[in-house]
């Protein structure tokens, strides 16, 4: 079964930084493109970043220069490394495969509070 | 306010069709694979539709897909009380380079 499960969330300060993490199974993860999105309350979905499988990187223009993405294929793990966290960060934030015409499966999210 | 324009809620009874628009730019959705998702709220998105018009195993013909122009369409037909749900929309754009969601649709089976 293609699975994707998230951790690392949690509550943080503002200015803070937070590190995200997306196990992947079912699936060989090096083939696959992979993408970060976040949902607010209350909110629609907002894309964050994707990363190709020759390591080639995208961001949202919001969280540019302060998150990064980045893979590890022999752990099958993403990961997204958040810095200098704003409160408008606050999201549930999902990991997706990438396919050619769109993302499948999503993890279940982990929950991101940026509050002080 | 998202570059991909949805409708903010539709409704329609059970039995009956609905449609929900996606309407963007040459540079996204005239030029780019647009899919959808269901999303019921509490739980995380799932594909219905990939490549414009395809759809995944498991997720029944009710379900269909369109594009043209710059405009694409989701279609359900048969609607049950099950579909309530938010709906998105999703293409790539070409000129910024990014992933560009639909404000999302609000499903109401009455």
């Amino acid at each position: 079964e293609v699975q994707l499960v998230e951790s690392g969330g949690g509550l943080v300060q503002p200015g803070g930084s937070l590190r995200l993490f997306c196990a992947a199974s079912g699936f060989t993860f090096s083939t696959y493109d992979m993408h970060w999105a976040r949902q607010g309350t209350g909110k629609g979905l907002e894309w964050v970043a994707g990363i190709g499988t020759a390591g080639d990187t995208n961001y949202a223009g919001s969280v540019k220069g302060r998150f990064t993405i980045s893979r590890e294929n022999a752990k099958n793990s993403l990961y997204l490394q958040m810095n200098s966290l704003r409160a408008g960060d606050t999201a549930v934030y999902y990991c997706a495969r990438g396919l050619p015409g769109g993302f499948d499966p999503w993890g279940q999210g982990t929950l991101v509070t940026v509050s002080s | 306010q998202s570059v991909l324009t949805q409708p903010p809620s539709v409704s329609a009874a059970p039995g009956q069709k609905v449609t929900i628009s996606c309407s963007g730019s040459s540079s996204n959705v005239g030029n780019n694979y647009v899919s959808w998702y269901q999303q019921v709220p509490g739980t995380a998105p799932k594909l219905l539709i990939y490549e414009n018009n395809k759809r995944p195993s498991g997720i029944p013909d009710r379900f269909s897909g369109s594009k043209s122009g710059t405009s694409a369409t989701l279609g359900i037909t048969g609607l049950q009380t099950g579909d309530e749900a938010d709906y998105y929309c999703l293409a790539w754009d070409s000129s910024l380079s990014s992933v560009l969601f639909g404000g999302g649709t609000q499903l109401t089976v009455l």
